[in-house]
């Protein structure tokens, strides 16, 4: 099955600082990948969408300015927060897919996550 | 705008009894709906998707347009049943997810 890594797996940052968190499909090109957020025991909320070579498109209240993404090829994209505070520690996940084939949703491939802790 | 609500965040059966997990949905076109499952340690997978009306691991889930619902169901519980249920919404046409606020299952042996 189509697998999707993410490094780190953990992070520990001071306030302030930046960070960047890699999401990888491993055996598929990934045309389309996602990153959510998921605060304890709370649903997975999609933060922004980015296709390969494209700007990403932010879902409302996500600044993109704090949340810079990067698609440069259909293998990686990287999600870097910007300036970090203990207010943006959560679990990070990404996802990935093959993009959309007549109209109908492609399966999408969920990394195992990334854990963030700003100090 | 759309929402996906799973009213119930814990839900306990025992062994052998059957499971149902709710799920209601709103959205203003035709949506596509999906169960995800998240087991212990693991990352979240697809479980089953309505466009295929498929049974996976004994789940099943119907499309109810009518009471805009999409509630799991298996008859017999089993302990390896016990994770995390999510489930999600997707736009016709487009292919990101909107998703519940989980249901977290456990199956009593």
């Amino acid at each position: 099955g189509a697998v999707v890594s993410q490094h780190p797996s953990r992070v520990i940052c001071k306030s302030g600082t930046s960070v960047k968190i890699e999401c990888r499909s491993l055996d598929f090109q990934a045309t389309t990948m996602f990153w959510y957020r998921q605060f304890p025991k709370q649903s997975l909320m999609l933060m922004a969408t980015s296709n390969e070579g494209s700007k990403a498109t932010y879902e409302q209240g996500v600044e993109k300015d704090k949340f810079l993404i990067n698609h440069a090829s259909l293998t990686l994209s990287t999600l870097t927060v910007t300036s970090a505070h203990p207010e943006d520690s959560s679990f990070y996940i990404c996802s990935a897919t093959g993009g959309t084939s007549g109209g109908l949703y492609n399966e999408q491939f969920f990394g195992p996550g990334t854990r963030l802790t700003v100090l | 705008a759309q929402r996906v609500t799973q009213p119930e965040k814990l839900l306990s059966v025992f062994k052998g009894a059957p499971v149902e997990l709710k799920c209601n949905y709103s959205y203003s076109g035709s949506p596509e709906l999906f169960w995800y499952v998240q087991y212990s340690r693991q990352r979240l997978q697809l479980l089953l998707r309505h466009i295929s009306r498929e049974s996976i691991k004994g789940f099943t889930a119907d499309l109810n347009k009518g009471e805009t619902s999409f509630h799991l169901k298996k008859p017999f519980a089993q302990e390896e049943d016990s994770a995390m249920y999510y489930c999600a919404l997707s736009g016709t046409g487009a292919n990101n997810l909107f998703f519940g606020t989980g249901t977290r299952l456990t199956v009593i042996p």
